[in-house]
């Protein structure tokens, strides 16, 4: 199998406070993981690329200081929203690819964000 | 040219008849095609994916048929069920290098209703 879980499933938060979000490979070691949002009824939209034991690489537009990424095992990557505003409200997703694997990425479940 | 662009953005079928979603790229260096299936408020999950070495791939129900020279990909979905009710997403990826794939460029998204 392939299991990729995130922790929490969602989280409601004031305005302002800062939220850390949890991506685990449960039965493989993941090289890369990536991290999604999701609005509703729309696509997935790439945040980052993270590699275990090096910096996060961000796509364009994607404020690295708002949403930081630690990816400090092959098994966990955090995504933490730093003083989260109500735009911040979304769907997060994480992706993981298997160390030594292919091209395949396994999703996570989703975490719902809601701030307030 | 990094884009994928996927239609119908909707899809309303019948009972056991044949679903299509239908993707189109740019970007000739794509060489990963996968099909995703996401149910709401949950991640998506790999469905099925292709190579360009290949025109065709069946597994079950659901096929991808790959035009390499048109620059085009569909999923097909046999005998449909209301239980394939969700909304699948076709994506694009080139490979970084040996046994590592990059980042995957998702489509629109196509909302598939099948009814009893």
């Amino acid at each position: 199998g392939a299991v990729v879980s995130q922790h929490p499933s969602w989280v409601i938060c004031k305005s302002g406070t800062s939220v850390k979000i949890e991506c685990r490979s449960l039965d493989f070691q993941a090289t890369t993981m990536f991290w999604y949002r999701q609005f509703p009824k729309q696509s997935l939209m790439l945040m980052a690329t993270s590699n275990e034991g090096s910096k996060a690489t961000y796509e364009q537009g994607v404020e690295k200081d708002k949403f930081l990424i630690n990816h400090a095992s092959l098994t966990l990557s955090t995504l933490t929203v730093t003083s989260a505003h109500p735009e911040d409200s979304s769907f997060y997703i994480c992706s993981a690819q298997k160390q030594g694997g292919t091209d395949t990425q396994y999703f996570g479940p989703g975490t719902r964000l809601t701030v307030l | 040219q990094q884009q994928v662009k996927q239609s119908p953005q909707s899809l309303i079928v019948q009972k056991g008849g044949i679903s299509i979603i239908n993707c189109a790229y740019e970007n000739t260096a794509f060489d990963y095609f996968p099909w995703y299936q996401q149910f709401p408020g949950k991640g998506p999950a790999l469905l099925i994916a292709i190579r360009p070495d290949v025109s065709e791939k069946k597994e079950g129900r659901f096929t991808i048929s790959f035009n390499k020279s048109a620059k085009q990909f569909s999923l097909h979905i046999m005998d449909s069920q209301p239980g394939d009710s969700a909304t699948y997403f076709c994506a694009a990826s080139t490979r970084l290098f040996y046994n590592q794939g990059g980042k995957l460029i998702f489509g629109q998204g196509t909302e598939l209703s099948v009814k009893p």
